[in-house]
Formats: C-alpha cells, structure tokens, sequence
C-alpha cells in the first residue's frame, strides 16, 4: 500500500523558515518524481514544486521561487521542502504527492498544516 | 501562471449527468493532453478521478469521464450519486514545465 506521510508543519513567524517531510513507503521512491501541492484556507490547490526521481531537476512556482527548495533523499524514501522568508499568503495545507504519469499526481499524503502569524 | 477557470459550484440530482468545466490557455489546457481531474472530500486529500485528458485510474468508476476541446476541458459524472458530492480540481501541465490547478468546483447532489 503506498504511503506518504508528511511532517513539520506548525505555526511560524513572518519571515521565518520551516523544513517540511515526505516520508513514502509502498512504492519504489527512487524512480518516482514528487510534488509538494498546497492548499490555503479558500480550498484552492495551488501546485507549488517538482523534483525529479534523481533529485537533479526540479521546478517551482513562481510565487515561492526563490524562497523555497525542494530536495530528496532516495536512501531514506523522503522528500523534503525548505520554506524560508515566509509569509502569511504561504499559510496552507502543504500536501506530498507522488507523479503516476501524464502529468498526475496519483498518490497523495494527509497534508501537514503551516501556519504563518505574528 | 494563472490558475485555470472553473464554475464555483454545481449541482445536480441522482441519476443526473453533470458537467465541469476548466478553461486555461494555449499555454497549458490548449497545449497538451495533460490534464487531471480531482476528487476532494471535506478534510481528504484529494484522489485522482482522470489523467490525461480522458483516462481513468484503475479502480475509479466509469461514471466519470473526461474530454477538451481547445483550452477548455470538461468533466462529465453520469448517473449522479449521493457519494458523488465533493469538491473537484482540474490541473494542467504548463508550457513552463510546472502544473497549474483550477480554482475548484463544489458539487451538490440535490
């Protein structure tokens, strides 16, 4: 059964970092691309990065380029995002997703909530 | 990147067909054969309902069913059901080689 479980979330403050967590199990991580999706108080799910199986290609939105990084570490089955100079708009459910094909996110976890308040 | 165009809510009654629309770009919907449909119950992660395009996951009903014509792309849930009220996402790969998701549908099953 495939797994993802997600981990780090809490509440931060404007401009401070947080390091997110992907555990995956169930599945062969190393030839899985990975996403992190997030989704804010409006329900809306906003795509925010991608990484490669081999961790050497990825991608980001534009609202968060720059400010976070995507990595992985196919040794322990995790992916991981480094939030830093975080605002309040980055306030969501931050979800891990594993790429099925076509461009489909066909495996999702429970989602770790951040919070970012004064 | 813009996020895609859909209807706020829906609805329909049991045994009814309904459709939803997501309306992008040349740039993502338009361009490519690559976009997804979700499936969110409240306080679930979301489930894949429909890949590329017209494609269904192993396991997802033949109730629901997907097309595109230019940069709109549609879902269609036949023979409405009660388990059918959730919320749905489209989603589309971009000519920046990223997703974009839509705004969400909220289904009512009257």
């Amino acid at each position: 059964e495939v797994q993802l479980v997600e981990s780090g979330g809490g509440l931060v403050q404007p401009g401070g970092s947080l390091r997110l967590s992907c555990e995956a199990s169930g599945f062969t991580f190393s030839n899985s691309w990975m996403h992190w999706v997030r989704q804010g108080p409006g329900k809306e799910l906003m795509w925010v990065s991608w990484i490669s199986s081999n961790g050497i290609d990825t991608s980001y939105a534009d609202s968060v380029k720059g400010r976070f990084t995507i990595s992985r570490d196919n040794a322990r089955n995790t992916v991981f995002l480094q939030m830093s100079s975080l605002r309040a708009e980055d306030t969501a459910l931050y979800y891990c997703a594993r790429a099925t094909g076509g461009a489909a996110a066909g495996d999702w976890g429970q989602g770790t909530l951040v919070t970012v308040s004064s | 990147q813009s996020a895609l165009t859909q209807p706020a809510s829906v609805s329909g009654s049991p045994g009814q067909s309904i459709t939803i629309s997501c309306t992008g770009t040349s740039s993502d919907v338009g361009g490519y054969n690559y976009v997804s449909w979700y499936q969110q119950h409240p306080g679930k992660a979301p489930k894949l309902m429909i890949y590329e395009v017209t494609n269904r996951p192993s396991g997802v009903s033949h109730r629901f069913s997907g097309s595109k014509s230019g940069n709109t792309a549609s879902l269609t849930i036949s023979g409405l059901q009660a388990e059918d009220e959730a919320d749905y996402h489209c989603s589309s790969h971009t000519n920046s080689n990223s997703w974009v998701f839509g705004g969400g549908t909220k289904l009512t099953v009257l």
